[in-house]
């Protein structure tokens, strides 16, 4: 099946900076989401971006589908950004998602 | 708020006994997911189902099992409950049964057995 990495593994930032976080994945994609899971627990939708470019206020997302890789960026990070990153994607032959193992981000203020 | 709700929050049982989690789906969303998170797997998928069909399974022990009714809201049984089983299992929902479709997660049950 699909194999998904996501670099790095841990990430510990200033408020106020910016940081990249990227997914690989080994095959073509129906389905691309990113994911935030807060410390309570809940993972809440980002974006969801199979290819192209989004933005949502201090986040971006990019998806090079050809290449097999995505790019979520924050900018400006605040403590509240803290949590887990989780990438999760489709392939062309199944029905449901494959996580990578995720980013943990620390943002200390 | 994604939309998709589900109940418990918090479940304590023991090993042995026998759980129901329930998730209802976002309005119009035919197609409910169930996936668990546990620290030593990560989040997988278990079971899929659309319009009260099961359409994909995963990685769902035979000890589980789900169900998802004519209002769309879906069950998740958990029998023999073994402290492995300990995870937070969150449910899905999409408009259709597409791969294509985005997913919204609800706010997840977290089990720990005891």
């Amino acid at each position: 099946g699909i194999q998904v990495e996501q670099s790095p593994p841990d990430l510990i930032l200033q408020e106020g900076a910016n940081s990249t976080l990227r997914c690989n994945f080994s095959d073509s994609v129906n389905n691309l989401q990113w994911f935030h899971q807060n410390p309570w627990g809940q993972l809440i939708n980002l974006f969801y971006i199979p290819s192209g470019t989004k933005q949502n206020g201090r986040l971006s997302a990019t998806t090079v589908a050809t290449e097999r890789y995505s790019l979520l960026y924050i900018s400006s990070s605040q403590t509240t950004d803290s949590g887990v990153y989780f990438c999760a994607v489709v392939d062309n032959y199944g029905q449901n998602f494959v996580f990578g193992p995720g980013t943990r981000l620390s943002v200390l203020p | 708020d994604s939309g998709v709700t589900q109940t418990p929050k918090h479940l304590i049982t023991a090993t042995g006994q026998r759980v129901t989690l329930r998730c209802s789906p976002r309005s119009g969303d035919l197609s409910v997911y169930w996936y668990q998170q546990s620290l030593d797997q990560g989040l997988q998928f278990l079971i899929q189902y659309y319009n009260g069909e099961e359409r994909a399974k995963g990685n769902i022990l035979e000890r589980f099992s789900a169900q998802q009714f004519p209002d769309l809201h879906s069950e998740l049984n958990l029998s023999s409950l073994e402290l492995g089983d300990s995870a937070l299992y969150f449910c899905a929902s999409s408009v259709r049964t597409s791969a294509r479709n985005e997913q919204f997660f609800g706010p997840g049950t977290r089990l720990t057995v005891l």
